[in-house]
């Protein structure tokens, strides 16, 4: 069966800090992958999404980027973290084809002091 | 950016059925509707999907009306367990199949 592992779980980090949220998908091959920002009482907001190996799509401009160094590695990074950044972040893979549903990590949730 | 809307929140008494309504009056056709629930401090959980024809697993239902502009999540019989914030997604077919959320329906099962 597949997972998708998310960590760490909780993060605090200061303003300025860099950042680096990993997420990895077991149990299949050539995954959809999909990061995700939950403010605070809000919906989820899709930030990047990837269809194969160093292959990044970016939905909103902002100060965090995405890589896929492999192909069931996603990472999240950031230069410089803004209080603006904070948030519950999450992870999901699907498999390619239309018709299948995302599933979902635990997610990280990420505080800017 | 979301398709649908849905009802800020809801009650439904413990042990009846709760039925969560969705509009998505733009789906195109072939658009699948999908269903999501969130419980704090968690990632969403899948619990069904569907394109034209009524849905059944063993968590809920789905039933969407014949000209598919709005559809209903139907828990037969709701739990403690099932107060979350429930998700419905009208996917966008292209490249990436991206899911966009709402804001969701909160529902809290009373006792």
């Amino acid at each position: 069966s597949q997972t998708i592992h998310q960590w760490p779980a909780t993060l605090v980090q200061p303003v300025g800090s860099p950042l680096s949220l990993e997420c990895t998908v077991e149990g299949t091959s050539n995954p959809n992958l999909y990061w995700y920002r939950q403010a605070a009482g809000r919906g989820l907001q899709l930030l990047f999404y990837s269809v194969g190996i160093g292959q990044i799509s970016s939905e909103v401009p902002q100060n965090l980027s995405a890589s896929r160094p492999q192909d069931r590695q996603f990472i999240l990074s950031s230069k410089k973290l803004l209080l603006s950044d904070s948030g519950f972040y999450l992870c999901a893979w699907s498999y390619g084809q239309f018709n299948q549903p995302q599933h979902f990590g635990d997610g990280t949730r990420l505080s800017i002091l | 950016d979301a398709k649908t809307t849905q009802p800020t929140s809801m009650d439904c008494a413990e042990g009846r059925a709760a039925n969560l309504p969705c509009n998505h009056s733009t789906i195109s056709g072939n658009e699948y509707v999908y269903w999501y629930r969130q419980i704090h401090s968690q990632g969403p959980q899948y619990i069904i999907h569907g394109l034209k024809n009524n849905e059944t697993n063993e968590m809920a239902s789905l039933i969407i009306t014949e000209d598919r502009k709005s559809s209903t999540l139907i828990l037969p019989h709701a739990t403690l367990r099932d107060t979350a914030v429930y998700y419905c997604i009208v996917r966008v077919r292209n490249t990436g199949n991206q899911f966009y959320f709402g804001t969701g329906t909160s529902l809290t099962v009373i006792p």
